[in-house]
């Protein structure tokens, strides 16, 4: 069975310019989640996607937005880039529609942003 | 607010010995669970082990193991028989209900680097 997907590996960007990361979940997950890990922050929560809703966002400007399809994938986008916003983007995906507290998250390989 | 704490930044570990990852958690909710995961320098998150609050036994998951002391709010990841495979960054997590309404994500720790010496 197939892991969780996202394109591209790499991107690297300018700042000012939009970025848009994508994300295929395991066959069967609704859930779709997003995580930004920048050097010296850690692994900080983003965006929830469920059903093609967006059921939780953290602490980040309006900037970074996204969405899900049909086919549960998500786009992450981020516009207006800014330098800090160079990081690996971690996407994952998880099986319960509920989000249960015992849902495991399944990541993605992830997708190094780099802004200049 | 929940809380991860992993205070050891680096650990070091013989091949074929056992290591432990400390890790405590800060959490007002009765259900809630406790994740640890790999992560490489390749950079993907590696699922490796899950205990629920509610769990009566400690997770085991092959070499992987879950010391849960409620009480003392503690998860520590336990490997056995370490492999030069197992050097990389480990990290922490929780997933917190409230109310039976999950938020969805997960609260990270800061990660543990081990490295497993020959």
């Amino acid at each position: 069975e197939a892991g969780v997907t996202q394109s591209p590996t790499h991107l690297i960007k300018t700042r000012g310019q939009q970025a848009t990361l994508r994300c295929s979940p395991i066959s069967g997950h609704t859930s779709v989640y997003w995580y930004q890990q920048a050097l010296g922050l850690g692994l900080q929560f983003l965006l929830w996607y469920d059903e093609g809703e967006e059921r939780n966002r953290g602490n980040f400007p309006p900037r970074f937005s996204g969405r899900q399809f049909p086919n549960y994938s998500s786009e992450l986008n981020v516009n207006a880039l800014e330098l800090e916003d160079s990081a690996l983007y971690l996407c994952a995906s998880s099986l319960l529609a509920g989000g249960a507290s015992t849902d495991t998250q399944y990541f993605g390989p992830g997708t190094r942003l780099t802004v200049l | 607010a929940q809380k991860i704490t992993q205070t050891q930044p680096g650990m070091f570990v013989q091949e074929k010995e056992a290591v432990t990852l400390d890790c405590t958690y800060d959490t007002s909710d009765p259900s809630y669970g406790l994740f640890w995961y790999k992560q490489p320098s390749s950079g993907e998150m590696i699922f490796l082990i899950y205990q629920g609050s509610y769990d009566q036994q400690n997770a085991t998951e092959g070499r992987y193991s879950l010391n849960f002391q409620k009480a003392r709010k503690s998860a520590n990841l336990v490997i056995s028989a370490s492999q030069l495979g197992d050097s990389a960054m480990y990290f922490c997590a929780m997933r917190e209900t409230a109310g039976g309404t999950s938020y969805g994500k997960l609260t990270f720790g800061q990660g543990t680097i081990l490295t497993v010496h020959p």
